[in-house]
């Protein structure tokens, strides 16, 4: 059973901490995706990933980073959150022969006081 | 770039009716469509997509939607729902398999 786990259901953070945000799936997939989901705004791509060390801006990519140092593993980083950042956070990854089929995490709600 | 609208942001629907999900999309390009469901507390879940031939696409759980290129739409329907199906769904769009755009999301909500 494909599986795309997430590191934490639930985070709350301080205004200026760093957070780290992590994705790890056992599917061999090249391509992972990190979106941000808010109510009304459904879901928002900011930052992919179709290789090892390989990374590509989405749409939303200010005041993330990400690392992918290992292929099963996909972090996300918030360099000093911000209130404006709290939302839900889903990490996703496809395989470059089924690069259509997604595979989402459970996600991880962020709340950054 | 592409865009993805959803015309209704919540849909009530009576158990064991039908139900019709709405989703256009804009594009200069071939698109590929997919339908994804997120239960409460969950991640989302594809529920079908259509990539190419058969404008008609049956996916999971008895749902099913169709490809209009004219219109530029790819509306999700099921013919009776359970209260099982409550949950919000999610049209998107691609057209490289690296970048999918999300619509807004219309929640569902199956009434006993």
């Amino acid at each position: 059973d494909v599986k795309v786990t997430q590191s934490s259901r639930y985070l709350v953070k301080r205004t200026g901490e760093k957070v780290f945000l992590e994705c790890v799936q056992d599917m061999d997939h090249e391509n992972m995706f990190w979106y941000r989901q808010d109510p009304g705004l459904g879901l928002r791509l900011i930052y992919f990933s179709y290789d090892v060390k390989m990374k590509e801006k989405g749409d939303i990519p200010e005041g993330y980073s990400v690392s992918r140092e290992k292929k099963e593993r996909f972090s996300l980083i918030l360099e000093s959150a911000s209130t404006n950042q709290t939302s839900m956070y889903l990490c996703a990854s496809s395989g470059r022969t089924s690069p259509y089929e997604q595979y989402f995490g459970p996600g991880t709600r962020l709340t950054v006081t | 770039a592409q865009s993805v609208t959803q015309l209704d942001s919540q849909v009530p629907v009576f158990e064991e009716a039908p139900v019709e999900l709405r989703c256009n999309y804009s594009s200069s390009v071939s698109v590929y469509l997919f339908w994804y469901v997120q239960y409460p507390n969950q991640g989302l879940q594809l529920l079908l997509k259509y990539l190419s031939g058969s404008t008609l696409v049956k996916g999971i759980n008895g749902f099913e939607a169709e490809f209009n290129k004219s219109q530029t739409s790819f509306h999700l329907r099921k013919p009776s729902v359970h209260i099982s199906d409550t949950a919000e769904y999610f049209c998107a769009v691609s057209d490289s398999g690296n970048q999918f755009y999300f619509g807004t999301g219309t929640s569902l909500t199956v009434i006993p």
